[in-house]
């Protein structure tokens, strides 16, 4: 399996843009989550899903952040207008544990916002 | 054990000693605990996990203590290689998903 793949690994916009993540969790796997890391707060959960339906999103830190999960094997999570303090690594996990352990992270998605 | 700010804990060891990486965590009923390394310019990668009705479980050249009457918790690193260098996270996990701590840089000197 090619584990969880993350596109773009690097993005760079100016402030105002829209930005969009994509995230292809590992096959068979029925929750996936997106988190952003940063120096100063680390890992933090943004959103989860279960079988494609969104669980708790009470880590999206603005409405200006929003997750879709059209279908079991694509998510995205847009940032529209983006503002420099969104710059961070933004990382997309799956599990096939229904209990959202053991996560197998893709290798993430450097956004800078100019 | 954990970090505030912008300022990571380091754990400087020799090539070939023993590391031991701690973590305290806040949530008595966080019933799930695991360990993730994370390689610069990677994500994290799953190292080992234990259940809370277990105080010890062991993997190949790691060990994870559990203490839960005092909400710790400590992966153990036999034989430091260079490749170990990393950032280490623990994480707990009780009713609500995987809450990450901010981590520990382990530097091997070989």
């Amino acid at each position: 399996d090619a584990g969880v793949i993350q596109s773009p690994r690097h993005e760079v916009t100016e402030m105002g843009q829209e930005v969009t993540l994509r995230c292809k969790p590992i096959s068979g796997h029925n929750s996936l989550f997106w988190y952003r890391q940063t120096m100063m707060r680390g890992l933090e959960l943004l959103i989860y899903f279960n079988n494609n339906v969104p669980i708790d999103d009470s880590g999206m830190p603005e409405d200006r952040f929003s997750a879709k999960m059209p279908n079991a094997s694509f998510s995205t999570l847009k940032i529209q207008p983006s503002e420099p303090r969104d710059s961070a690594v933004y990382f997309c996990a799956s599990s096939s544990t229904g209990r959202g352990e053991k996560l197998f992270f893709g290798s993430g998605t450097q956004l800078s916002v100019l | 054990g954990e970090s505030v700010g912008l300022h990571l804990p380091t754990l400087s060891v020799q090539e070939g000693d023993n590391s031991i990486i701690n973590c305290a965590y806040s949530n008595s009923a966080s019933d799930y605990f695991i360990w993730y390394k994370q390689e610069s310019g990677k994500g994290p990668q799953f190292i080992i996990d234990i259940r809370s009705n277990m105080d010890k479980r062991q993997g190949q050249r790691v060990t994870v203590l559990l203490n839960k009457t005092v909400k710790h918790l400590s992966l153990q690193i036999a034989a430091t290689q260079p490749g170990d260098s990393a950032v280490y996270f623990c994480a707990e996990k009780g009713n609500t998903p995987l809450v990450f701590g901010k981590g520990t840089r382990l530097s091997v000197i070989a």
